[in-house]
C-alpha cells in the first residue's frame, strides 16, 4: 500500500534537546512538506521541498530544519531554538508544487516537552 | 495575503441531520480549493476538491461548490452519520516560490449524536 509514515507517534523533548522527526513516502511524489497544528487552530506550513536536495522556508521556519538527501524522506528537526515546541507535527507530499495538486498527509507526531 | 475563514465550532447536531458548514476565501487569482476532515489522534484526509469556478466536489455524500461571485466553499451533507464526527478544515491552494502550499481555516469541530 502507498502512503506516508510518520515516527514516532509521540515524542518528548527536553530543554535544550534537538529532537528529529521521520516522514517517509512511497508515493514516488516529488513534492513534501511538514506542517504544525495547534489545538483550535488551522495548519501552519514550517518547511516545504519540491525536489531532492532543495527546500524553502514556510511561513513559520524558524527553530526547524529539515533535510531531502532522498526523494522518499523528508525528516524535521525541531531545534532548541524552538521555544513553544509542543505541537502536533504533519507531513505531506504531492505528485509536483505546482498549484492545485492533492496534498496526502501521514497520521502525525505529537511532540511534548518534559 | 490569501485566507480561508470557517464557521466557528463545535458543530452538534443529530443522527440523520441536514449539514453546512460555511466556509469562504480571500484569494487573488482562482485557487484550487479542497475540504479535508481529520479523525481523533490522525492526520488529514482530503475528502474533496473543486479546482474552478462552479466546480462541484463530492464525495461519501459530502458536497461543496466553487462559487466565485461569493467566495465561497461550503460543505454540506444531507443525512449525517455517528461515522461523521471529526474535524473538518477548509482550505485553499496558494502559490508561493513557483511552488504550491496550502492555507487552512481554523477547523470545525462536528460531533453527531446517535
Amino acid at each position: 500500500d502507498g502512503g506516508i509514515t510518520q515516527s514516532p507517534k509521540y515524542l518528548f523533548r527536553k530543554e535544550g534537546q534537538n529532537v528529529t522527526l521521520s516522514c517517509e513516502q512511497n508515493l514516488n511524489h516529488d513534492a513534501m512538506y511538514w506542517y504544525r497544528q495547534d489545538p483550535g487552530q488551522g495548519l501552519r506550513l514550517i518547511y516545504y521541498s519540491q525536489i531532492v536536495n532543495d527546500f524553502q522556508k514556510g511561513d513559520i521556519a524558524e527553530g526547524y530544519s529539515v533535510s531531502r538527501e532522498k526523494k522518499e524522506s523528508f525528516p524535521l528537526t525541531v531545534t532548541s531554538a524552538q521555544k513553544n515546541p509542543t505541537a502536533f507535527y504533519l507531513c505531506a507530499s504531492s505528485i509536483a508544487a505546482r498549484g492545485g495538486e492533492t496534498q496526502y498527509f501521514g497520521p502525525g507526531t505529537r511532540l511534548l516537552v518534559l | 495575503g490569501n485566507s480561508v475563514t470557517q464557521m466557528e465550532g463545535p458543530v452538534t447536531l443529530s443522527e440523520e441531520a441536514f449539514l453546512t458548514i460555511n466556509c469562504t476565501y480571500t484569494a487573488t487569482g482562482y485557487p484550487s480549493l479542497f475540504w479535508y476532515v481529520q479523525y481523533p489522534g490522525e492526520g488529514l484526509q482530503l475528502l474533496l476538491k473543486a479546482t474552478k469556478a462552479d466546480d462541484k466536489g463530492s464525495n461519501k455524500g459530502f458536497e461543496a461548490t466553487y462559487r466565485k461571485e461569493t467566495t465561497s466553499f461550503h460543505l454540506e451533507k444531507g443525512s449525517v452519520q455517528v461515522s461523521d464526527s471529526a474535524v473538518y478544515f477548509c482550505a485553499l491552494s496558494d502559490r508561493i516560490q513557483g511552488a504550491q502550499k496550502l492555507v487552512f481555516g481554523q477547523g470545525t469541530r462536528l460531533t453527531i449524536n446517535p
